[in-house]
């Protein structure tokens, strides 16, 4: 399996333009995570998907973030407009939690590369 | 704020000696997870230790868990260059969708 693959690895753009960011998780994973890590504030949960359905979206910064998950395979998050503020390296990590798993507690998350995003 | 807070926030050893990470997290937990980051790179699992296990162990890695003080540390034995990283603990609440809820880490630096 290739793993957690994340497009693109790195983004500079400038302030005020749509940046968006794409996750592709393991085949047969169930959850998918977007994480913005900074090193002011670490590694911040954004939104979780759990069967394509987004089920904690607290995370989300304010309403220029927004996430979809059209389907198991493929998920976006984006940024409109981009501000200096949202430079930082953004994680997704998908999971397969099923029943038995969430059970016997092994919610193991596996990470992609993540993409750095600049903004200017 | 974070549920888990590593400690300490930076450690440098030489090659060959042991490294002592420690988490400590502030509600009930289902399981608790160390993850290790690369620079560069994203987080790559470690070892899980569920909350009714004291000890749990993975080649030269070494985890406790302490629910009574809410906190775990990680041992790494006979440290490596390989094994400079930054270290995370994650802890889960379980009976949810599997989130976790991630430290600040700790960042090793094994000095050859």
């Amino acid at each position: 399996d290739a793993g957690v693959i994340q497009s693109p690895r790195h983004e500079v753009t400038e302030m005020g333009q749509e940046v968006t960011l794409r996750c592709k998780p393991i085949s047969g994973h169930n959850s998918l995570f977007w994480y913005r890590q900074t090193m002011m504030r670490g590694l911040e949960l954004l939104i979780y998907f759990n069967n394509n359905v987004p089920i904690d979206d607290s995370g989300m910064p304010e309403d220029r973030f927004s996430a979809k998950m059209p389907n198991a395979s493929f998920s976006t998050l984006k940024i409109q407009p981009s501000e200096p503020r949202d430079s930082a390296v953004y994680f997704c990590a998908s999971s397969f939690p099923t029943g038995e798993e969430i059970f016997l507690a092994k919610n193991i998350q596996y990470f992609g590369a993540g993409t750095r995003l600049s903004v200017l | 704020s974070q549920q888990g807070e590593e400690d300490p926030q930076a450690l440098s050893i030489q090659e060959g000696e042991n490294a002592t990470m420690n988490c400590s997290y502030k509600t009930s937990i289902n399981n608790l997870q160390w993850y290790r980051q690369n620079s560069g790179r994203g987080l790559v699992h470690l070892i899980l230790i569920r909350s009714n296990e004291r000890e749990k162990h993975s080649g030269r890695l070494r985890v406790t868990l302490d629910t009574s003080k809410k906190s775990s540390s990680l041992l790494i034995t006979a440290s490596r260059a390989a094994d400079t990283a930054s270290y995370f603990c994650a802890t889960s609440k379980g009976g949810s969708q599997g989130n976790l809820i991630f430290g600040k880490g700790t960042k090793l630096s094994v000095k050859p």
